[in-house]
C-alpha cells in the first residue's frame, strides 16, 4: 500500500530551527507538496518538490531525495505564528495526492 | 471576494436531516474537490470534478451526494448520516486536476451529527 510517515508532534523554541521529516513508500512519484494549516484554517501551499535538492522561499526550505523517499521542511527563525500543523503530501504515478497525517508544531518562547 | 470560500462554517446535524455543504472560489479554476479531515488522520479524498465531471469518487457512501453546476461551485448534499460522519469538510480548488497544481482549500464545515 501507499504510504506517508510524519511525526505526529514537534516542539521548538522561537528563534531557533527545526526539521519536519517525511518519509514515503508510493506507487510512482510525480512531486511532494508541504502544506501548512492553522487551527481552524484552511491548509496553505508552502513548497513543492519535484526534483532532488532543496527549495528556498524565505524562512522556510524544503529537501527532496527520491532515491531515499525521504523529504524535509526546515523552519528558520521561527515566530509564534509559525505554530500549526505541517502536511507532507506526494503524488503518485496517476497524479493522486496521497496525504500524511500532520505534524502539530508547537513553538514555545 | 478572493480564494474558496465554504459555508456553513459550522453544521450541527440529526441523522435523519437532510443538508447541503456550499462551496465557491474565485480562482478560475477549472478542478475542484471535496476532502474529509479528521483529528490526527490524513487528509480523505471524496470527489474530484475537472471542467464540471466527476473524475473520482473515491468509495464514499451514497448517503454523501456531490453536485457541481459550474467550475466555480460545488455543493456537498448530506443524508441520513452516521455519528462517525462528524469531521471537517474542505472543499479545494486548483487549475486542473492532475500535474503541478497546489490545492487551494477552504476554511472547511466543522459537521457535528449528533
Amino acid at each position: 500500500g501507499q504510504n506517508i510517515d510524519q511525526p505526529t508532534e514537534m516542539t521548538a523554541t522561537e528563534g531557533a530551527i527545526v526539521q519536519i521529516n517525511c518519509t514515503y513508500q508510493t506507487s510512482g512519484f510525480n512531486g511532494l507538496f508541504w502544506y501548512q494549516q492553522h487551527a481552524g484554517e484552511a491548509p496553505t501551499f508552502l513548497s513543492y518538490n519535484v526534483l532532488d535538492g532543496l527549495e528556498e522561499k524565505g524562512r522556510f526550505s524544503s529537501f527532496l531525495s527520491r532515491s531515499k523517499g525521504y523529504s524535509y521542511l526546515l523552519l528558520k527563525e521561527l515566530q509564534m505564528k509559525d505554530s500549526a500543523s505541517y502536511l507532507c503530501a506526494v503524488q503518485d504515478s496517476n497524479y493522486q495526492l496521497i496525504w500524511g497525517a500532520g505534524t502539530k508544531l508547537i513553538i514555545k518562547p | 471576494e478572493t480564494g474558496v470560500t465554504q459555508t456553513p462554517r459550522h453544521l450541527v446535524m440529526g441523522m435523519t436531516n437532510k443538508k447541503s455543504l456550499k462551496c465557491e472560489q474565485h480562482l478560475g479554476h477549472n478542478a475542484m474537490y471535496w476532502y474529509k479531515q479528521s483529528a490526527k488522520k490524513p487528509l480523505e479524498l471524496m470527489f474530484v470534478y475537472n471542467f464540471k465531471e466527476q473524475t473520482e469518487n473515491n468509495s464514499v457512501p451514497s448517503r454523501f451526494s456531490p453536485e457541481c453546476p459550474n467550475s466555480s461551485h460545488l455543493f456537498l448534499h448530506l443524508h441520513t448520516l452516521q455519528p462517525e460522519d462528524s469531521a471537517l469538510y474542505l472543499c479545494a480548488s486548483s487549475g486542473t486536476a492532475g500535474g503541478y497544481s497546489p490545492l487551494h482549500f477552504g476554511n472547511g464545515t466543522r459537521l457535528t451529527v449528533t
